[in-house]
C-alpha cells in the first residue's frame, strides 16, 4: 500500500520550455502533496506544501511563479516549471500524505530528472 | 538555523554485523523523527517513526532510538545484508514539515 507514482521520471528539454511533472498517490487519499528539490549528494530540500483545494505555501527563497503546483483532487498534484533554464536542471521528488495530522510517514515518488540544456 | 548532521562518509560494514547510524541536530525541536532509505536514482522509502516522548522503537531488523536532550538518532540495522546498501536519510518533523539530514551511505561487504 501507499504508492506514490511521479511522471515523468526523466525530462530533457531546451531552454525557455515550461515542464509539468505529475504525482498521484495509486491507492490512498493523499490530503497533503510536498514538492523537494535534490541536488547530486545533497538532502532533498523542500520548495512548497499543498493542501487539497486550497493554494500551495511555499519555502522560503522558492519563486511560486516560477513553480507552479496545483492539487485538484486528493490523488494528484501538478508542478510545472515555467521557462525553465539550466539552473532549475535537478531531481524533483513528491510526496504524500494521507492525513493532515503531521507525524504520519510522507509516502514519495520515484523522482523527476531534469535536464535544461 | 537548524542543522541536521549525519556522518557523510560512507559506513563500510561486514555483512552479519549491526550497523549504526547517527543523526544530530542543534536548533531544533522536532515533534518526531523519521528515516528513510534511498536507493540510487529512486525516491526515499519510508523505514521507521519515532515521536518526542518515545525513546525507542523497532520493527524487524531496525532499531531507532531519540534521546532529545542530547538531539541526537542512532538507527541499527542488526544482522546486515548486502541488500541494506543505500543511503539512510533522517528527517525532522513538526507541523507536517520534514527538514532532512544529507544521508549516510551503508555499504555491506560479503
Amino acid at each position: 500500500g501507499a504508492v506514490v507514482s511521479q511522471h515523468p521520471s526523466w525530462v530533457i528539454c531546451k531552454s525557455g520550455t515550461s515542464v509539468k511533472i505529475e504525482c498521484r498517490s495509486l491507492d490512498f487519499q493523499a490530503t497533503t502533496m510536498f514538492w523537494y528539490r535534490q541536488f547530486p549528494k545533497q538532502s532533498l530540500m523542500l520548495m512548497a506544501t499543498s493542501n487539497e483545494g486550497s493554494k500551495a505555501t511555499y519555502e522560503q527563497g522558492v519563486e511560486k511563479d516560477k513553480f507552479l503546483i496545483n492539487h485538484a483532487s486528493l490523488t494528484l498534484s501538478t508542478l510545472t516549471v515555467t521557462s525553465a533554464h539550466p539552473e532549475d536542471s535537478s531531481f524533483y521528488i513528491c510526496s504524500a500524505q494521507g492525513d493532515r495530522i503531521g507525524n504520519q510517514p510522507q509516502h514519495f515518488g520515484d523522482g523527476t530528472r531534469l535536464s535544461i540544456l | 538555523s537548524q542543522k541536521i548532521e549525519q556522518n557523510s562518509e560512507a559506513l563500510n560494514i561486514q555483512e552479519g554485523k549491526t550497523a549504526t547510524l547517527t543523526c544530530n541536530y542543534t536548533n531544533y525541536s522536532p515533534a518526531y523523527l523519521q528515516w528513510y532509505r534511498q536507493d540510487p536514482g529512486r525516491g526515499p522509502v519510508f523505514l521507521l517513526l519515532i515521536r518526542e516522548n518515545e525513546k525507542e522503537k523497532r520493527k524487524e531488523r531496525l532499531k531507532v532510538t531519540f534521546d532529545t536532550t542530547l538531539k541526537q538518532s542512532l538507527f541499527h540495522i542488526t544482522a546486515s545484508q548486502p541488500a541494506d546498501s543505500a543511503t539512510y536519510l533522517c528527517a525532522l518533523g513538526r507541523n507536517s514539515k520534514l527538514t532532512f539530514g544529507t544521508g549516510t551511505r551503508l555499504q555491506v561487504t560479503l
